[in-house]
């Protein structure tokens, strides 16, 4: 398995507050994003980056900012929570060389916003 | 954005027998890639299989195959022998050479093993 850790698991949050997911890999891999998963919608990209300091936005980025850092950790920003934001937040790893560039998955960060 | 559909949001096999997931896009590329994802109650999401374009030759992983039809921009995933660990979500998925690596997923087949 790909060492892929997200934290939190599980938050629960209210309207209006600021909250910060964290994706971190042991695999060195380049690329990183950030996916929401919601009924009816399989997994939607909201952001996702191609090196430290290198990222764009994905389908749904709106209300959301990320930040990368280090290779090993990315981080999703929700800087003012609204209820249509609770979901499950994956982060996916993918190398950058090979013709096929799996993404990997990290466990999901279950968000409620009351 | 490529669009990948999954006509199917929830189909059943009894345990042993074979199901057939669908999966379909829409692209203007020739060279792309694609993939089906599993993903048990756990919600941990699982590579099954994945299959290159250019490959003519069906992609294998013990039970489970695809049939890959380019031209009719299908991708469906075969489970043989089902078993009650199969009963989960599926996910199919596209990749594109040209966009950065993003991946585009169909919204899921639920499939339910019946003992």
């Amino acid at each position: 398995d790909a060492g892929i850790t997200q934290s939190p698991r599980h938050k629960v949050t209210e309207t209006g507050t600021p909250v910060t997911l964290r994706c971190h890999q042991t695999e060195n891999h380049r690329y990183m994003y950030w996916y929401r998963q919601d009924p009816g919608h399989g997994l939607r990209l909201i952001h996702y980056s191609y090196g430290v300091k290198d990222t764009d936005k994905g389908e749904v980025s709106d209300g959301y900012s990320v930040s990368r850092s280090k290779t090993e950790d990315f981080l999703l920003t929700l800087e003012s929570a609204t209820s249509s934001q609770t979901s499950v937040y994956f982060c996916a790893i993918s190398e950058s060389q090979g013709a096929l560039r799996t993404q990997y998955f990290g466990p999901g960060t279950r968000l409620t916003v009351l | 954005a490529q669009t990948v559909t999954q006509s199917q949001p929830e189909m059943s096999v009894q345990e042993a027998e074979t199901v057939t997931l669908s999966c379909t896009y829409d692209t203007s590329e020739s060279d792309y890639y694609l993939f089906w994802y599993k993903q048990p109650p756990s919600r941990q999401m699982i590579l099954v299989i994945r299959q290159e374009a250019y490959k003519q030759q069906n992609a294998t992983e013990n039970r489970f195959s695809v049939n890959f039809q380019k031209a009719a921009k299908s991708f469906s995933l075969k489970i043989s022998d089902s078993q009650l660990g199969d009963a989960a979500m599926y996910f199919c998925a596209y990749r594109s050479p040209n966009t950065g690596n993003q991946f585009y997923f169909g919204t899921g087949t639920s499939l339910t093993v019946i003992p």
